[in-house]
């Protein structure tokens, strides 16, 4: 069964360091979307793609955080310097299109920022 | 804007119980009503479904019914196990801008069902 690859699992840094998550989303799937799951909530949106062009990116901090989906394939994530408030779990979800409403997470990646 | 509000936890039951979860909506239009599971350590599986009024999404014994009058869209469960201890998040998907779906969850709510 085709899945959502997330690496690393695990990420442990130092304030003011620059960290980076990796995503590939299930073959075929056009939507990439990376959520941000603090403790005791729910997911947040921070950007979704379609293909390579950022559709929506309204939630997220533009002055420390990047993403990119240079072939329309495969995706990062970065931040950078982190800060404490950045630890969370870090979600990469794909769908076959943004106008088709499920999709498909990955395992996340858990920072801890220290 | 859309929002979803589901039952605090956490829940403890014994095994075998019945289970409820409370979810309900605020949203425009007519969303889609997901019930995804979160075990330990993993990132979300879909549970269930349901995309209009009235629709019965089950899955793995798990069952929630998408009401529109009361929009409602409560997890139920006959009879509980140990290994369905986990999170269990509520969420909608409705259209923003165009004909892009954003899902937006509720805060979750933590099942312990002990042996």
């Amino acid at each position: 069964e085709a899945e959502v690859a997330q690496s690393p699992r695990y990420k442990i840094t130092e304030k003011s360091q620059a960290v980076a998550f990796w995503c590939d989303p299930i073959s075929g799937h056009a939507t990439l979307y990376w959520y941000r799951q603090i403790l005791g909530q729910g997911p947040e949106l921070l950007v979704q793609f379609q293909d390579e062009s950022v559709v929506d990116d309204s939630q997220l901090p533009k002055d420390r955080f990047s993403a990119e989906r240079l072939k329309g394939v495969d995706s990062t994530l970065k931040i950078q310097p982190a800060e404490l408030g950045d630890s969370a779990m870090y979600l990469c979800a794909s769908s076959l299109a943004s106008t088709y409403n499920e999709q498909f997470f990955g395992p996340g990646t858990r920072l801890t920022v220290l | 804007g859309d929002s979803v509000t589901q039952m605090e936890g956490p829940v403890t039951l014994s095994e075998e119980a019945f289970l409820t979860i409370n979810c309900t909506y605020t949203a425009t239009g007519y969303p889609s009503l997901f019930w995804y599971v979160q075990y330990p350590g993993e990132g979300l599986q879909l549970l269930l479904k349901a995309t209009k009024a009235d629709d019965k999404g089950s899955n793995k014994g798990f069952e929630a019914t998408y009401r529109k009058e009361t929009t409602s869209f409560h997890l139920e469960k006959g009879s509980v196990q140990v290994s369905d201890s986990a999170v269990y998040f509520c969420a909608l998907s409705g259209l923003r801008g165009g004909s892009n779906y954003k899902l937006t969850f509720g805060k979750g709510t933590l099942l312990t069902v002990n042996p």
